[in-house]
């Protein structure tokens, strides 16, 4: 069956420390990938996504990610982290042709120390 | 101008009654999703519509009922509420084609009490 894991449900950094949460894929072929954040009493936004090419992608905010194909992961990264990142991110994944329903993690919470 | 807007924002109720919940687009995409969120931050499909047709319906008690009146909204209606349908709502949509992201709305809160 096709998942999305986040091994992390809770990550805690020190503001200005650098940050990476992990994710795991389990399909097929390989996924459209995306990261989305979720601020508290927010929806979801979405951070960046990878469909192919270039293995690292930029997205909003200074977060970066890195898919790699040999580990079945995209992990999020960023080098320094403020305290407004405190949120819940959400990895998410697409099958190539599919319904186009998004298969999500279960999601970390970061928590961001002064 | 929001792209995906739900209302309401919160929603309280008690047990038994029926609501619903409102999503439009103005991003002009054919297929539009509801999503649950429990009480653990676990997001699962419920529902895909795909130019008011529906091509996705998950493990949904038929209390649930979307509707569809354009492609441009996806209303979900919830008859006789239960304890457990307290979550987090979701409204999301894509274009049909092409690869992109799903943009989400804010969420509607449900509370049954």
């Amino acid at each position: 069956a096709q998942s999305v894991t986040q091994p992390d449900i809770h990550i805690t950094v020190s503001e200005g420390a650098s940050l990476e949460l992990r994710c795991n894929y389990s399909y097929g072929a390989t996924p459209y990938l995306f990261w989305y954040v979720q601020s508290p009493g927010q929806g979801l936004q979405l951070l960046l996504k990878y469909f192919s090419g270039d293995t690292l992608v930029q997205g909003i905010k200074g977060f970066e990610a890195e898919f790699k194909r040999s580990q079945s992961s995209f992990n999020l990264r960023k080098p320094s982290v403020h305290w407004s990142d405190a949120a819940e991110y959400f990895c998410a994944a697409l099958r190539k042709g599919s319904a186009r329903q998004l298969t999500f993690g279960s999601g970390t919470q970061l928590t961001v120390l002064p | 101008d929001t792209a995906v807007s739900q209302t309401p924002k919160y929603l309280v109720t008690q047990m038994g009654n029926d609501k619903s919940i409102k999503c439009e687009q103005n991003l002009g995409h054919d297929t539009m999703y509801w999503y649950k969120q429990d009480s653990k931050k676990f997001l699962k499909i419920m529902f895909s519509y795909n130019n008011k047709e529906l091509i996705i319906n998950e493990t949904v008690p038929n209390r649930f009922s979307p509707k569809s009146p354009d492609k441009a909204h996806l209303n979900l209606h919830i008859n006789s509420l239960e304890l457990g349908d307290s979550a987090v709502y979701f409204c999301a949509s894509s274009p049909r084609g092409g690869n992109t992201e799903a943009f989400f709305g804010q969420g509607t809160r449900l509370t049954v009490v």
